[in-house]
């Protein structure tokens, strides 16, 4: 089937904008994973949903980011009133379940003017 | 701090020839690791993984290496191919969540 897709590819935001970044895993997928890798960077974990809990959120760098997966699916990412320092590439990421092989989709890349 | 260490940046060789992408953890509870392998504007794909029972794992062309007690480890792709130019990641799983090197460019020139 398809693999993950992320939404959209490419946003542009005037700093104190609100944005939204949507990630459809592969179907049947529980784990959900949400990076953030910044120019020259590794990707870094941010947070963590089996279906629709969210088990880990350690690696969001503010109050500013927020995430859900309602029902077990979609899941979205928001970054409140962006700053210079949000632009990154955010990837998604889904396995069967946590330990397995994580698939990732193609990033939408965020750029803060 | 970088708990996953890619020293070299960038990484040039020759088509046919044997390509070695190197890797230092600081965790030595660390006890699972993969390599990830990314091309421009896609996200990164899973090529070849080891647990810490075994110290060597092959799959085709690439074949990975791990010395325990170094907290070393390292990706062989041999005969390396025009196809092989990427970014590899060294990851670490130990812990459900990934944590990335900051990965090495490969340039295999034809």
């Amino acid at each position: 089937g398809a693999g993950v897709s992320q939404s959209p590819r490419y946003k542009v935001a005037k700093r104190g904008q609100d944005v939204a970044l949507r990630c459809d895993p592969i179907s049947g997928h529980v784990s959900l994973f949400w990076y953030q890798q910044a120019l020259g960077q590794g990707p870094e974990f941010l947070t963590y949903f089996q279906n629709e809990a969210q088990l880990d959120k350690s690696g969001l760098p503010s109050d500013r980011f927020f995430a859900e997966r309602p029902e077990g699916s979609v899941s979205t990412l928001k970054i409140q009133r962006t700053q210079q320092e949000d632009s990154a590439v955010y990837l998604c990421a889904s396995s069967l379940a946590l330990g397995d092989t994580q698939y990732f989709g193609p990033g939408t890349r965020l750029t803060v003017l | 701090d970088q708990q996953v260490k890619q020293n070299s940046p960038s990484l040039s060789v020759q088509e046919g020839r044997i390509s070695i992408l190197n890797c230092d953890y600081t965790n030595s509870m660390f006890d699972y690791f993969l390599w990830y392998k990314k091309y421009p504007a896609e996200g990164p794909t899973f090529l070849i993984s080891i647990s810490s029972i075994k110290d060597k794992n092959e799959d085709g062309r690439f074949t990975v290496f791990l010395n325990k007690s170094a907290k070393h480890l390292s990706l062989h792709i041999v005969p390396s191919q025009p196809g092989d130019s990427a970014v590899y990641f060294c990851v670490s799983g130990s812990q459900g969540n990934l944590i990335f090197g900051k990965g090495t460019k490969l340039s295999v020139k034809p």
